[in-house]
Parts: structure tokens; sequence; C-alpha cells
């Protein structure tokens, strides 16, 4: 299994650009998750879906956008970068809802000049 | 929503002596409390976990224990070594169990 491939690992984007951070996950599992890490402020969740069609916001959704047609892939959208949006992306799967371990991705490193 | 306070920011122990990280979190119905160790420049990965039915629980040297009344739980290290530095994040379920809030981490230094 590779666990939750998340690509691509590094981007340099201009504001005002679009672009879609890939995650795919092979275990089967229902719950998916995106995060972004900011120095000092730990993970924040951005999304989060329990399963294929179902997704809701976390703490940070604005300027983001998910979509989970298959159980195995999460995508995340920026509509328009903002370097506000400038942090390291993570993505997690876990088997079941949230109350389960969560398996994270390398991440992927954006910057938004 | 659910609110988890993590402390120290900051933690520099001694080889072989223990480390302790707090958490407290806000939402009375949270009832799964992991802990993710990230190493620089890496995925968070588990390290340990603990249930609201549960107080404590031991892995080796690392251990966990959970006061529900007091709404907070604690990360313990003992024996601590040079490969435990890293950074250290608690996390707190909530929302129907389905928001998975985290703290804002702890920066463990061991000095050899």
């Amino acid at each position: 299994n590779a666990g939750v491939t998340q690509t691509p690992k590094f981007q340099v984007l201009k504001t005002g650009q679009s672009m879609t951070l890939q995650c795919a996950q092979d275990m089967n599992h229902e719950y998916m998750s995106w995060y972004r890490q900011d120095p000092g402020m730990g993970l924040r969740l951005i999304h989060y879906s329990v399963g294929a069609g179902i997704t809701d916001q976390g703490e940070v959704p604005n300027g983001y956008n998910v979509s989970r047609s298959t159980t195995e892939d999460f995508p995340l959208r920026l509509l328009s970068a903002a370097p506000s949006q400038t942090s390291v992306y993570f993505c997690a799967s876990s088997l079941a809802v949230g109350n389960q371990p969560q398996h994270f991705g390398d991440g992927t490193r954006l910057s938004i000049l | 929503g659910e609110n988890v306070e993590q402390h120290p920011s900051t933690l520099s122990v001694q080889e072989g002596d223990s480390a302790v990280i707090k958490c407290t979190y806000s939402d009375s119905a949270s009832n799964y409390f992991p802990w993710y160790k990230q190493e620089l420049g890496k995925r968070p990965q588990l390290i340990i976990d603990i249930r609201s039915n549960v107080g404590e629980k031991k892995d080796q040297r690392i251990a966990v224990t959970l006061n529900k009344t007091a709404k907070h739980f604690s990360l313990h290290i003992t024996e601590t070594q040079p490969e435990d530095s890293a950074v250290y994040f608690c996390a707190a379920t909530s929302g129907g169990y389905q928001k998975v809030t985290f703290g804002t981490g702890t920066k463990l230094q061991v000095i050899p």
C-alpha cells in the first residue's frame, strides 16, 4: 500500500492563479480531510469528507473547494490564490469518521507570490 | 466548536529525563484524543491515542492520561532520547466525531 499520496510536493503560484492539490489513498478509508499548517498555529482543518459524495467545511474553508467523487480521491482546489494561502497542506485519511487514527500524506509546500 | 490548548510551546530536557506535555479541550462530547509526532519536514505520525472510556494508556516509554472531569489530557515520555526531538501535537475529536481539532504543538528538544 502506498498510503496517502499527495501531489505536487512543491508549488509556486502567482496571486490570482488557481490550482488543484491532489490527494489519493489506497486503504479504502471513508474519512478524508485537508489541513493547512502554519508556524505556531498547528494543523487547521480546511474541509473534510465522511464518504464519497459527502463533504463539509472545517475551521478555515474560505478560498478552498473540495469534492469527493470516489472513495480514493479528495482534491483540494484553490480558486484564486492569495498570499495568505502560503502554507504547507496535508491530506489525511482514516478508516471511519474522525474518532480513528489519521494517516497523513507527505504534504504540499505552497508559496503564493 | 472545539478548542484545544496545548502547553508548553517549547520544552528542553536532558537525555534520560522525562517530558510532559499537557492539553485541555472544551467540548465535553469529545471522546477520542490522539497524539502525533512530527519530525522536521515530515508528515505527522500517530504515536499514541486514548478514548474517553480509559483513564491511562501506556506504550513502552510513552503514556497518555485523560481526566474527563477536568477536560485535560497529557503525554508523558520517560527516559527521553535524542530521537524524541520533534514537534508533538495533541488533538480532540468533536462534532459528532467528525471534526478533529489540533493543539498548536510542542517543540521538544532532547539535549544529549
